[in-house]
């Protein structure tokens, strides 16, 4: 099985940041690097797939980069409502597998 | 607008079973691998299985390979998840989502439905 691994596991910061979540894989999954957003008591929100792509109404202060094993999230100007847990997860082989996920909390 | 809606987690005994249900609406459902995503209480996200499309090809995790089994009705736009052998282990919250067409990470998530195993 592909293990991911993410880094770090909480973050505080503050409105305005620009904050940067690394992912990696322990094999090669190309670009087929999904990230999450999860509120709490809520289901998550896909963000990103295929490592830099943004779904539908994400909006643009986020992006997503690398291919491989090494890959980034990063939010270029933290809002409010960006406070939540992330996750990545490789969608190149199964099983499927997700980071640990990275608790982002306002500083 | 894409909807997932889950059901039928509940109370469970361990080695019991129970089946989870996901009714799904506003796309076409026999378009899209289906899958089911776990979180235990405070943990993070566990992929646990997919089906595809037509039903033919099933894919799990080794947590609850030959425990689980996951079906498809094309007909009534609904997913299951038939959970036999259950432990305490498999108390979590379970998600129904949906592929993303070309691809197999997740678009769209149900709200989930909670799974408590105790006696």
């Amino acid at each position: 099985d592909i293990q991911m691994t993410q880094s770090p596991s909480s973050l505080s910061a503050s409105v305005g940041d620009r904050v940067t979540i690394t992912c990696r894989a322990s094999r090669d999954i190309s670009s087929s690097l999904a990230w999450y957003q999860q509120k709490p008591e809520k289901a998550p929100k896909s963000l990103i797939y295929a490592a830099s792509t943004l779904e539908s109404g994400v909006p643009s202060r986020f992006s997503g980069s690398g291919s491989g094993t090494d890959f980034t999230l990063t939010i270029s100007s933290l809002q409010p409502e960006d406070f939540a847990t992330y996750y990545c997860q490789q969608h190149s082989a199964y099983p499927l597998t997700f980071g640990g996920g990275t608790k982002l909390e306002i500083k | 607008e894409v909807q997932l809606v889950e059901s039928g987690g509940g109370l469970g005994q361990p080695g019991g079973s129970l089946r989870l249900s996901c009714v799904a609406s506003g796309f076409t459902f026999s378009s899209y691998t289906m899958n089911w995503v776990r979180q235990a209480p405070g943990k993070g996200l566990e992929w646990i299985s997919c089906i595809s499309s037509s039903g033919s090809t099933t894919h799990y995790a080794d947590s609850v390979k030959g425990r689980f089994t996951i079906s498809r009705d094309n007909a009534k736009n609904s997913l299951s998840l038939q959970m036999d052998s259950l432990r305490a282990e498999d108390t979590a919250v379970y998600y129904c989502a949906r592929d993303k067409y070309g691809y197999s990470s997740t678009d769209y998530w149900g709200q989930g439905t909670l799974v408590t195993v105790s006696s």
